[in-house]
């Protein structure tokens, strides 16, 4: 079965950091671009970051460029966001979503769960 | 960036009602346009890629059209499981952005 499933969502404090991760199974991860799209609580869908294949090209919505960093492991078919200087407006759950086709980016056609984080003082 | 706007942003409808949603685009953009539903608590699903082409398991109830600037997801016959919140979505050159979303409520 084709799946996506993250991890690493919590409460942090504004100005903080975390890592949240994407494990993918049952594809093979290294041939699918991966991205990260967020959705604030009782908000629309947000894209956030995107990054191909083999890691080699990286982009950011502006709202994150500079704090987030997304990063991949062929190996460990997994995809992370590194999330600093955290911002109460970046409260949100975060899915991991698989492009649909190998050669381009354009859609989403897997998604995971999601995962939870809040930023609080 | 190109913005997306979608209308009604809320759609009272019947079980077997014909439900058009409309997207449209700040400027032209091309093939890229998708049509995702989600429930309350679940992640997005993919209906429609490419405008206008429909996901494999989709119902073909749901279809996609337009072109330019003006897209449209029509369900033909909108079934009980179809009550849910639609999102459209574009591609252009590494930025994706989507629609505000237009919730299918039960009438």
């Amino acid at each position: 079965e084709v799946q996506l499933v993250e991890s690493g969502g919590d409460l942090v404090q504004p100005g903080g950091s975390l890592r949240v991760s994407c494990a993918a199974s049952g594809f093979t991860f290294s041939n699918f671009w991966m991205s990260w799209v967020r959705q604030a609580p009782g908000k629309g869908l947000e894209w956030v970051a995107n990054i191909k294949q083999d890691g080699s090209e990286k982009f950011y919505v502006d709202s994150v460029k500079g704090r987030f960093t997304i990063s991949r492991d062929n190996s460990k078919n997994s995809v992370y966001l590194q999330m600093n200087s955290l911002r109460v407006e970046d409260t949100a759950v975060y899915y991991c979503a698989r492009a649909r086709v190998a050669a381009t980016p354009a859609t989403f056609d897997i998604w995971g769960q999601g995962t939870m984080v809040t930023v609080s003082s | 960036d190109i913005q997306m706007t979608q209308s009604p942003s809320t759609l009272s409808a019947s079980v077997g009602d014909r439900v058009t949603i409309t997207c449209r685009a700040s400027q032209n953009i091309n093939s890229w346009l998708a049509w995702y539903q989600q429930k309350p608590g679940k992640a997005p699903k993919l209906l429609i890629y490419k405008v206008s082409s429909l996901e494999s398991g989709v119902p073909s109830r749901f279809s996609g059209s337009g072109s330019g600037t003006e897209f449209t997801l029509t369900i033909s016959s909108l079934q009980p499981d179809d009550f849910a919140t639609y999102y459209c979505q574009q591609y252009d050159t590494y930025s994706w952005t989507f629609g505000q979303g237009t919730k299918v409520e039960i009438k």
